[in-house]
């Protein structure tokens, strides 16, 4: 059974940083592309971004509002996926979910989310 | 990017009514398109690929169609379990979008 397991979520004030970690299972996740994405009642869903797998190139690509500020790293000795935020905004406040993204498609596995606030 | 909506926003339906859900892409993105089902607290479930394919275990009252510019999510028969926010999404190009969402609640 496919599992993720996101982490790291929480309080943090504009213009810090937060490490998010996503630990999968029952799957090969060194095959798997994966991605970020977050949710918002005001802005519904929407894509931060993607990493390839290793054999695919391993490279990372970015929504628009968030390039620059985030980062996407996989470490597949221990089946983690990970999102760097730094220079957080407001506007990043939401429900983080790491998603498995087979071909840079669909997302067709989800974790619970991780809840994500920036505020004063 | 390419801008989906969906329509309507939200509905109230009754349990064994057949149901229909619109989406609609700004541009023409051939038969790239999901469906999701989100329950309050969840996340969201890939329901149906490509349009038109189900996602393994999705029971067979679903169905998708469309091409191009226009889709559809039809619920034939509508359960209990199936009351909840349904997100069309986009995968022509980069970046992938996602619909506002319909909300299909109970009457």
């Amino acid at each position: 059974e496919v599992q993720l397991v996101e982490s790291g979520g929480g309080l943090v004030k504009p213009g810090g940083s937060l490490r998010l970690s996503c630990a999968a299972s029952g799957f090969t996740f060194s095959n798997a592309w994966m991605s970020w994405v977050r949710q918002t009642p005001g802005k519904g869903l929407e894509w931060v971004g993607r990493i390839k797998s290793k054999t695919d190139g391993g490279t990372t690509d970015y929504a628009a509002p968030v390039k620059g500020r985030f980062t996407i790293s996989r470490d597949d000795s221990k089946n983690t996926l990970y999102l760097q935020m730094n220079s957080l905004k407001t506007e990043d406040t939401a429900v983080y979910y790491c998603t498995t993204f087979p071909g840079g498609g669909v997302f067709d596995y989800w974790g619970q989310g991780t809840l994500v606030t920036v505020s004063s | 990017a390419i801008r989906m909506t969906q329509s309507p926003s939200s509905f109230s339906a009754s349990t064994g009514d057949r149901v229909t859900i619109t989406c609609r892409a700004s541009q023409g993105i051939s038969s790239y398109l999901a469906w999701y089902q989100q329950k309050p607290g969840k996340a969201p479930k890939l329901l149906i690929y490509a349009a038109s394919t189900l996602q393994s275990g999705v029971p067979s009252r679903f169905s998708g169609s469309g091409s191009g510019t226009d889709f559809t999510l039809t619920i034939s028969c509508l359960q209990s379990e199936d009351f909840a926010t349904y997100y069309c999404q986009q995968y022509y190009s980069y970046p992938p979008t996602f619909g506002p969402g319909t909300k299909v609640d109970i009457k």
